[in-house]
C-alpha cells in the first residue's frame, strides 16, 4: 500500500530554533508538493518540485523557509529562525506528474507548534 | 489572484438528511478536484472533474461541475455519520498540476 510518509509527526520547539520536515514521496512519483494548512488560510501551497527542481515556491516566506530535493526519495522542508505564526500542519503531496488529471496524494502532515 | 469560495463553511446535520456544498469562482478551471479530509490526516481525492457541465456519482455523493468551469457542487444523500469531516475543493488551471484549495467545509453528521 503506497503512500506518502512525513516526519516528525508532531514537533514543538521554541520560536528562533530550525525546524526540518521530511516527506518520502511515493515511489515513481515526479513531483511533490509543500503545503501549509492553518484555520486561518486554510491549506496553502508553498512550493512543488518536478523531477526534483524546484518549480514554484512564490507561497513560501524566502527569508526563512527553504525546500528541497536531496534526491528523489527526499523532500526537505526548512524552517530558520522559527517565528510563533509558523504554527500549521505542514503537508507534502506527490502525484505522478499529469498535467491536469493527476492525483495528489498527501501525507499525514507534521504539526508544528513554535512556542 | 484564483480564488475558490466554498460555502457554508461550516455544516451541522442528523443522519438521513441530504445537503449541498458549493465551490464558486470568478476564475475558469481546467479542471476541479473535491477532496475529503479527516482529523489528523492528509485530504484524500474523491472525484476530479474536467468537462463543464460534468456530473460524477461516487454512491451517495454528486459532483457537479459548471457549464463554465467557474463552479462546483457536492450533493450527499442521506448523509451518514461516516461523512463527518472537511471537504475542500481545489481548481487547476493551465498545466502545471498546481492546484489552487477553497477554505473548505466542516461538515458534522449527528446519529
Amino acid at each position: 500500500d503506497a503512500r506518502v510518509t512525513q516526519t516528525p509527526r508532531d514537533k514543538v520547539t521554541e520560536m528562533g530554533q530550525e525546524v526540518t520536515m521530511r516527506c518520502q514521496p511515493i515511489l515513481g512519483h515526479n513531483t511533490v508538493f509543500w503545503y501549509r494548512q492553518t484555520m486561518m488560510q486554510g491549506l496553502e501551497l508553498l512550493a512543488y518540485f518536478r523531477n526534483r527542481a524546484p518549480l514554484d515556491d512564490s507561497g513560501m516566506p524566502k527569508d526563512r523557509f527553504s525546500a528541497e530535493m536531496p534526491d528523489a526519495t527526499l523532500a526537505t522542508l526548512k524552517i530558520q529562525p522559527s517565528e510563533p505564526r509558523d504554527s500549521a500542519v505542514y503537508f507534502c503531496a506527490s502525484a505522478m506528474g499529469h498535467p491536469v488529471l493527476d492525483t495528489q496524494y498527501f501525507g499525514p502532515g507534521t504539526r508544528l507548534t513554535v512556542l | 489572484t484564483q480564488l475558490l469560495e466554498q460555502s457554508p463553511q461550516f455544516l451541522s446535520i442528523q443522519e438521513g438528511e441530504n445537503l449541498t456544498v458549493y465551490c464558486n469562482s470568478s476564475s475558469v478551471f481546467s479542471s476541479l478536484q473535491w477532496y475529503r479530509q479527516e482529523p489528523g490526516e492528509g485530504p484524500v481525492l474523491l472525484v476530479t472533474v474536467v468537462t463543464g457541465g460534468e456530473v460524477k456519482k461516487l454512491k451517495r455523493l454528486t459532483f457537479q461541475f459548471g457549464d463554465a468551469r467557474k463552479d462546483s457542487s457536492l450533493h450527499i444523500t442521506a448523509a451518514q455519520p461516516g461523512d463527518t469531516g472537511l471537504y475542500l475543493c481545489a481548481g487547476s488551471s493551465g498545466n502545471t498540476g498546481k492546484l489552487i484549495f477553497g477554505q473548505g467545509t466542516t461538515l458534522q453528521v449527528k446519529p
